[in-house]
């Protein structure tokens, strides 16, 4: 079974610095992986997809990576901001259809 | 807008009664999921659905049941035999590659 894990926990910077969330998956076998961000009582809201093929995808100040030989990806928020306080959920999709999500990172950045 | 609809928002369930949460999609997806997630916890699959009239348990499936009459509705019962139903509870859609979430159902036993 695919076991999704993400480092680290939670995280606590000022604003305007540069950041790193990592995302590691145990089975190489995926067909994509998806970053999501949730509000406190929210669902989630989709950030980026990295289909298997892909190595990176850029949206504004963010960019995920991912490496399917060594089962990681890594999201990188530029410039962070107040706003971006949330928590950071990774998902990768397997071939039969399946999520299987990691437990998050809680994120806080300080004015 | 096209979008998930999960509702209610907050639902109240009292020991021993079943409850159904609401999950509508205008998207014209054909997959949907439902999930729960509990505090410190990754979401978890409860079912998911690949087309209409089909649907697959997930990891946690006991005590929940579902059904997929229609192509953009995929509603959840929490029966009586789940014992701890609290919790937030997420519906997704998917297109074949990026997934869409509904703003989700808080379920509380009193």
């Amino acid at each position: 079974k695919q076991e999704v894990t993400q480092i680290p926990a939670a995280l606590s910077v000022p604003e305007g610095e540069n950041l790193v969330l990592n995302c590691s998956f145990t089975d190489s076998a995926i067909y994509n992986l998806q970053w999501f961000r949730q509000d406190p009582g929210k669902g989630l809201t989709s950030l980026l997809l990295i289909q298997s093929s892909q190595r990176e995808q850029t949206s504004g100040r963010l960019n995920a990576s991912l490496d399917k030989s060594s089962g990681r990806s890594t999201l990188y928020i530029a410039a962070s901001q107040p706003g971006d306080s949330a928590t950071y959920l990774c998902a990768v999709i397997s071939n039969f259809n399946k999520f299987y999500f990691g437990s998050g990172t809680k994120l806080n950045v300080k004015p | 807008d096209g979008g998930i609809t999960q509702s209610p928002k907050y639902l109240f369930r009292k020991e021993g009664q079943n409850v159904t949460l609401s999950c509508e999609q205008n998207l014209n997806h054909d997959a949907m999921y439902w999930y729960r997630q509990d505090p410190g916890q990754g979401l978890r699959l409860i079912y998911y659905s690949q087309i209409v009239n089909d649907f697959q348990k997930g990891d946690i499936a006991e005590g929940y049941s579902v059904s997929r009459e229609k192509k953009e509705s995929f509603p959840l019962t929490v029966t009586s035999a789940q014992k701890n139903p609290t919790a937030f509870y997420l519906c997704a859609s998917r297109d074949g590659a990026e997934a869409f979430f509904g703003q989700g159902t808080r379920l509380t036993v009193v």
